[in-house]
């Protein structure tokens, strides 16, 4: 089945410098669509971006990503943390077989300090 | 447009006692899924419905897990004898359609801890 793996579990940066948050995915569809989504605390998940074509940059609220079917990646980045960029950030993956259920990674908790 | 509503908000149970999670999903929205928040796990996916039909439950743990969608304003995820593992965020969401390309509206989950 599909899988999402996100390495880093922590990621803390000083406001200011850039953001790469790492995503790659395993499916046996070559039509998957990738997704990130942004989870603040006391909030609900929501969407921060979307992608299924192939090396094209997406970008949404200052973060963007490309999807590269060659390496399965699709890694999170922004030029400039800001420290309302604290949160949690999931990497997904969804399939035309599957409809819009989503199989998500292990999360990637951000911290951006002053 | 409230977004999806989950209710309660946190709920405390005792081992072994059951637990009823709502969720009321945006209107018109034909697909709703529940998933699971753990700091271990992530997001993990248990369920989902279509226009009220089960679709796919193959995350769920079989025993004491079930869900259903009585009607299209509200699904209900039941856990029986409820274990310490079961303590998360349980999260409803809801797309307006079942494709891989929609975006999926969450809830701000239900918080259950089991002592």
């Amino acid at each position: 089945g599909d899988s999402v793996t996100q390495k880093e579990g922590l990621v803390t940066l000083t406001e200011g410098l850039p953001v790469m948050l790492n995503c790659t995915y395993q499916t046996i569809y070559s039509n998957a669509f990738l997704f990130w989504y942004v989870h603040y605390l006391n909030e609900s998940p929501r969407l921060l971006l979307k992608s299924s074509t192939d090396n094209k940059r997406t970008e949404h609220q200052g973060f963007h990503a490309t999807l590269h079917k060659s390496s399965s990646s699709f890694h999170l980045q922004k030029s400039s943390a800001q420290l309302s960029d604290s949160a949690l950030y999931y990497c997904a993956l969804s399939d035309h077989n599957a409809g819009a259920k989503l199989t998500f990674g292990g999360g990637t908790r951000l911290t951006v300090r002053p | 447009n409230a977004g999806v509503i989950q209710t309660p908000r946190h709920k405390v149970t005792g081992k072994g006692q059951e637990a009823t999670l709502w969720c009321e999903p945006i209107s018109g929205h034909s697909a709703v899924f529940w998933y699971r928040q753990t700091i271990v796990q992530g997001l993990e996916f248990l369920t989902y419905f279509r226009n009220q039909a089960p679709i796919d439950d193959s995350g769920m743990p079989k025993e004491r897990f079930s869900a259903q969608m009585p009607n299209q304003s509200h699904s209900t995820l039941k856990i029986q004898s409820t274990q310490p593992q079961d303590s998360a965020v349980y999260l409803c969401a809801s797309s307006p359609r079942d494709r891989a390309d929609t975006e999926v509206f969450f809830g701000k989950g239900t918080r259950l801890t089991v002592v």
